[in-house]
């Protein structure tokens, strides 16, 4: 088990461009969920993946969001012409489905957005 | 809707007190609530979790919480301080039978402890 882990850990952009972040989850999780933190804020859901499928999405998701898990393995999170207000830890979790209700879900170390 | 709220956003205590982090949720159906832990410049850490067995639930680094649902409540408790438990603490709450699992979390609280 080498943990969930996220690429880059930091990211230093000018207003106005694209960024992609990457999430490699544990090997045998099926679900893979995005998360977003700001600085003082406890972490927001963005959206998660059960295999390749998105299956719900937060509204905080503008258009400008994109996630993607084309095998079902890791995933990418793509932020188009990007504004100050997306400076935030993007934060990464996965977790196993269990027969019923949830399994823990555990986190990367996060990728650091700058917006300047 | 769920929800929790984290009634101290910061607690100071000294080395070797009790430490007492309160947490009230919110939630429609039967919820499964956790606490997480943020150290500087790290991931967050999965403390403890209730998922309806027991309401009192043991964590690591001796950490406790007691679930009452009459109170709404899930408060994380732990008989002593040490220097390392130092760090922003999260509660969580999460639908128990929605099968996507998304986490709701609080504003945090920030623990210090003092020597």
């Amino acid at each position: 088990d080498t943990g969930v882990s996220q690429d880059p850990r930091h990211k230093i952009t000018k207003r106005g461009q694209n960024v992609t972040f990457r999430c490699d989850p544990i090997s045998e999780h099926n679900r893979l969920y995005w998360y977003r933190q700001t600085l003082g804020q406890g972490p927001e859901f963005l959206t998660y993946f059960q295999n390749e499928a998105q299956l719900e999405k937060s509204r905080l998701l503008s258009d400008r969001f994109s996630a993607e898990r084309p095998k079902g393995s890791f995933s990418t999170l793509e932020i188009q012409r990007t504004e100050q207000g997306d400076s935030a830890m993007y934060l990464c979790a996965s977790s196993r489905s269990g027969g019923q209700g949830l399994d823990t879900q555990n986190f990367g170390p996060g990728t650091r957005l700058t917006v300047l | 809707a769920q929800s929790v709220t984290q009634l101290d956003s910061h607690v100071s205590v000294s080395e070797g007190t009790p430490v007492l982090l309160r947490c009230n949720y919110s939630s429609s159906y039967s919820p499964s609530l956790f606490w997480y832990v943020q150290h500087p410049n790290k991931g967050l850490q999965l403390l403890l979790k209730y998922t309806s067995a027991a309401t009192l639930v043991k964590g690591i680094n001796g950490f406790e919480a007691e679930f009452k649902k009459s109170e709404t409540s899930f408060h994380l408790t732990k008989p002593s301080a040490h220097m390392s438990d130092a760090a922003e603490y999260f509660c969580v709450v999460s639908d128990r039978w929605n099968q996507g699992g998304k986490l709701i979390f609080g504003q945090g609280t920030e623990l210090s402890v003092k020597p």
